[in-house]
């Protein structure tokens, strides 16, 4: 049981680049999530999903795409990288449950927009 | 808009010290306080949860309390060691259904040898 994975751990890209942030779990969780945490900032969320084929915004979803097809990997799309996404993104999942909603953290991936 | 306010915002102690850290929260509307532990450069992990039915959570040395009426929630560590330094996050969970976790910032704490 590995929990909740992310890659790349690390990444440099240059304005304008694209990449995709990698993200999946092996618990079965219905609920994933994206979080940037930045100095001063705190943890934001910037896409979740419910379920495969549903998503919706955070709190800081511009410049941000997501897509679900299956109940394990929720990937993070950067389309034109901006130095303002240099920041640690963290990948999440839980049940989708009320009450029922621990939340289970991978273990990063550190990037930096040139 | 719910906001989570952590104090102190960083903590030194001597080893084998109790302390305790504080976390508030404007909207006491919750559904969960989630206590979480953040080594530097890496991932966060779980401490403690109390869903908002319950007034605490014990884990070995770790206790965390919660007031939904006051909007406030404390960790108490006890016995303290310095493999205890690292950051304390507090979240609070406002939703059951698709919200995220609002996070406070943090407290980042040292204990001494």
């Amino acid at each position: 049981n590995a929990g909740v994975t992310q890659t790349p751990k690390f990444q440099v890209l240059k304005t304008g680049q694209s990449m995709t942030l990698q993200c999946a779990q092996d618990m079965n969780h219905e609920y994933m999530s994206w979080y940037r945490q930045d100095p001063g900032m705190g943890l934001r969320l910037i896409h979740y999903s419910v379920g495969a084929g549903i998503t919706d915004q955070g709190e800081v979803p511009n410049g941000y795409n997501v897509s679900r097809s299956t109940t394990e990997d929720f990937p993070l799309r950067l389309l034109s990288a901006a130095p303002s996404q240099t920041s640690v993104y963290f990948c999440a999942s839980r049940r989708y449950a009320m009450g029922i909603n621990e939340q289970f953290f991978g273990p990063g991936t550190r990037l930096t927009v040139l | 808009k719910q906001e989570v306010t952590q104090i102190p915002a960083a903590l030194s102690v001597p080893e084998g010290e109790n302390l305790v850290l504080n976390c508030s929260f404007t909207d006491s509307a919750i559904y969960n306080l989630q206590w979480f532990r953040q080594d530097p450069g890496k991932g966060l992990t779980s401490l403690l949860l109390i869903q908002s039915s319950q007034r605490e959570q014990t884990s070995g040395r770790l206790n965390a309390s919660l007031d939904k009426s006051s909007g406030r929630s404390t960790l108490y560590i006890a016995a303290s060691q310095p493999g205890d330094s690292a950051t304390y996050l507090c979240a609070v969970g406002s939703g059951g259904g698709a919200d995220g976790l609002t996070f406070g910032k943090g407290t980042h704490l040292i204990i001494q040898p």
